[in-house]
């Protein structure tokens, strides 16, 4: 069980938006750590998809967007495509475990 | 462009240890405010954090892994390397590799394409 919690998931139709939680405490997101959102398509290794909160990486559409209030952050995507279908997780730092951490993983499935 | 690769056994037998390189192109491993981590993946499951190492020295364990895992760098070959000691089949995963940058926010902004390792005898 993760400290971090994600919903296991999430669909849409295509050109919908959707919307992913990552729920943590006051010892990781509400500690003022950011938190980072990656995308992992079937078979691949993660990609980073959004960082420090709501900061995308070169190369990454803006139809992605991220946010952050007090203990919880939030993934969105807008205009979802049959190529968003993947895991996405979320990750930041529990400072009472010492530890990074990564949420559950939430699958999106395009409909 | 930056790459991370991994390479090393895919199959270790039960107590032995677990042994794996990351081998690092496009960057030098001793440059900019990074730590070279590593992070598994159980078939069909989540993330876990192994741990990290600074190239100048720091290293941070999950502490849930910490008293069987080393880290270690190797400047000369721009590599890092993960060791596991006493595995089990609970250590069954993909294993990545990861540069987490912590001249931004933290973040891990390149992987390796990861290397599965089962723990079997």
């Amino acid at each position: 069980q993760s400290v971090l919690t994600q919903p296991p998931s999430v669909s849409g139709a295509p050109g919908q938006r959707v919307t992913i939680s990552c729920t943590g405490s006051s010892s990781n997101i509400g500690a003022n750590y950011d938190v980072h959102w990656y995308q992992q398509l079937p078979g691949t290794a993660p990609k980073l998809l959004i960082f420090g909160n709501n900061n995308r990486p070169s190369g990454v559409p803006d139809r992605f967007s991220g946010s952050k209030s007090g203990t919880s952050a939030s993934l969105a995507i807008t205009g979802l495509q049959a190529e968003d279908e993947a895991n996405y997780y979320c990750h930041s730092y529990d400072t009472s475990l010492s530890v990074w951490v990564f949420g559950g993983g939430t699958k999106l499935t395009v409909l | 462009q930056v790459q991370l690769q991994e390479s090393g056994p895919g199959l270790v037998k039960p107590s032995q240890t677990l042994s794996l390189t990351c081998t690092v192109s496009g960057g030098s491993i001793t440059s900019g405010s990074y730590y070279w981590s590593w992070i598994r993946q159980p078939a069909g499951e989540g993330l876990e954090w192994i741990g990290r190492r600074y190239t100048r020295g720091s290293t941070d364990y999950n502490p849930s892994l910490k008293s069987r895992v080393t880290i270690s760098v190797d400047t000369s070959k721009n590599q890092f390397s993960l060791k596991l000691s006493s595995v089990t089949a609970a250590d069954t995963a993909v294993y990545y590799c990861a540069r987490q940058n912590c001249g931004g926010d933290c973040q891990l902004d390149y992987w390796g394409q990861g290397t599965l390792v089962t723990v079997s005898s």
